[in-house]
């Protein structure tokens, strides 16, 4: 079936560095891929997305590349703030469906 | 309301009771989700409403676990003889039916505490 996985946190930076959240996915078909964020205490909220081979989503600096040589959809940023501390989920969804899969979240801490 | 709204937003009940929680999502949205967020578990599917069609049930964990869509909007999830590992904020969410690539919506879930 189709699986999300993404790296293991807590991944923790001082403010200013550069942030790598590696995701890949299995999925008989063209799926597509997401970021959702959750901030402490705030609801689940859609970050990025692509929904072909190749798309780069991005959103407030963040960005992701869908890969599918590689099934990977992994986030980046390249100066991270204390603001951005959450926990960060891959998922993806497939066919002509809504029904999204998520992996375990990334918890990121971010440091002055 | 503008968003998903979840109730109650808190829940403790004793092992053994059932429980009902409920989800209203965003007005027009064909496709309803519901997942279970345990510590160290990330977001686990429990199952999917799309429209008139069949719901995915393929997440739940167990038959004590079920949830019905009433009218193509309000759903309840409920789950008989609770027990502890059910302890988890359950989460719903709601999206148009526009395919893959559709973003969800999310409410703020229900923590439910078994003790």
């Amino acid at each position: 079936g189709n699986s999300v996985t993404q790296m293991e946190g807590p991944v923790t930076l001082s403010e200013e560095a550069f942030l790598t959240i590696n995701c890949t996915y299995t999925a008989t078909g063209y799926p597509s891929l997401f970021w959702y964020v959750q901030y402490p205490g705030e609801g689940l909220q859609l970050l990025l997305k692509a929904t072909k081979a190749d798309d780069k989503g991005s959103n407030k600096g963040f960005e992701a590349t869908y890969r599918k040589e590689t099934t990977s959809f992994h986030l980046e940023k390249g100066s991270v703030q204390v603001s951005d501390s959450a926990v960060y989920f891959c998922a993806l969804s497939e066919g002509n469906t809504d029904k999204l899969i998520f992996g375990t979240g990334t918890r990121l801490q971010v440091f002055p | 309301g503008a968003g998903v709204s979840q109730s109650p937003s808190n829940k403790v009940t004793e092992k053994g009771k059932d429980v009902e929680l409920r989800c209203d999502p965003i007005s027009g949205h064909t496709a309803l989700y519901w997942y279970r967020q345990s510590l160290g578990q990330g977001l686990e599917f429990l199952i999917y409403f799309q429209g008139n069609s069949a719901p995915d049930k393929s997440g739940l964990p167990s038959d004590r676990f079920s949830a019905e869509r009433t009218g193509g909007s309000v759903s309840t999830l409920t789950i008989q003889r609770t027990q502890q590992e059910d302890s988890a904020v359950y989460l719903c969410a709601s999206s148009p039916n526009r395919g893959s690539g559709t973003e969800a919506f999310f409410g703020q879930g229900t923590r439910l505490t078994v003790v």
